[in-house]
C-alpha cells in the first residue's frame, strides 16, 4: 500500500515530441504528488506537484494529469527537448512526518536531437 | 539558488569499517534527511532530523546508523561498520520546516560510497 509505481521505465522521445511518464498508487491517504528531476551526477530536484483536490497542473511545458479514481498521476512533457534528458521520478508523502517520501523507480528520458 | 552540499562526492571503504558522510544544508533549514540510492534502484528515506533529534527513521536505518548536527552547519550520517550492501549513493536534503506534508526538498548531489 506505501508503493508508487512508476512507468516506463525508459522512455526515448525526439526533439519537439511529448513524454509521457505513469505512475500508481494505492494508498488512498496520499495527498501530495510531486515528481522530481534528476540530472546525471546531481540530486533530485522538484519540477512540479499536484495535490488531488485538483486534476490538472501545468507548468509550462510541464504537465501533471491526476485521475483519483484510477489512483494514476502522469507527467507530459510538451515539446521535449535534448536539455529535458533525466531521470523522473514519482513520489508521494508517506504516511510519516514531512520530507518522508515514497520515490517511484525512476524512468529515463531520452529526448533526441 | 542556494544548494545543499556533500562531501565527499565518492568514498571508497573496507568492509567493517566505519564511514562519515558530511553535508551542509542550506543555511535557514529546519529539517534535514538522508535518503539513499542503490544503483539501479529507486531512491528511499532512511532518516529526518528537526530540532537536534531524529523525527523519523526508517527500516533501513537500523543501529548501524547514526546522525549528527555537530555544529550550526553540518548534517552528518555515521555508518558504524559497513556493509557490502551498504554500497549506495548517499543522498543529504533539507527543507524549510512548514509543517506540511507539501514541503519541498532540495537536495545534495550526494556522495557514493562504496564498500569493498
Amino acid at each position: 500500500q506505501q508503493q508508487v509505481k512508476q512507468s516506463p521505465q525508459s522512455l526515448i522521445v525526439q526533439k519537439g515530441g511529448i513524454s509521457i511518464i505513469n505512475c500508481a498508487y494505492e494508498n488512498t491517504a496520499f495527498d501530495y504528488f510531486p515528481w522530481y528531476q534528476q540530472f546525471p551526477g546531481k540530486g533530485p530536484a522538484l519540477l512540479i506537484a499536484i495535490r488531488p483536490d485538483v486534476s490538472e497542473k501545468k507548468e509550462g511545458r510541464f504537465t501533471i494529469s491526476f485521475n483519483k479514481s484510477a489512483k494514476q498521476f502522469s507527467l507530459h512533457i510538451m515539446d521535449s527537448q535534448p536539455g529535458d534528458s533525466a531521470t523522473y521520478f514519482c513520489a508521494a508523502p508517506s504516511r510519516g512526518s514531512q520530507g518522508n517520501l515514497i520515490f517511484g523507480k525512476g524512468t529515463k528520458l531520452s529526448v533526441k536531437p | 539558488e542556494p544548494e545543499v552540499t556533500q562531501t565527499p562526492s565518492h568514498q571508497v571503504t573496507q568492509m567493517g569499517q566505519e564511514v562519515i558522510l558530511r553535508c551542509v544544508p542550506i543555511s535557514n533549514h529546519l529539517y534535514f534527511y538522508w535518503y539513499r540510492q542503490i544503483l539501479g534502484q529507486k531512491v528511499e528515506f532512511l532518516v529526518s532530523f528537526y530540532n537536534n533529534e531524529i523525527s523519523e527513521k526508517s527500516e533501513i536505518f537500523d543501529d548501524q546508523f547514526s546522525v549528527e548536527r555537530p555544529d550550526g552547519s553540518n548534517f552528518t550520517l555515521k555508518i558504524r561498520s559497513t556493509k557490502l550492501e551498504d554500497s549506495a549513493m548517499y543522498f543529504c536534503a533539507s527543507s524549510r520546516g512548514t509543517g506540511h506534508r507539501d514541503e519541498k526538498l532540495f537536495f545534495g548531489s550526494g556522495t557514493q560510497l562504496s564498500v569493498l
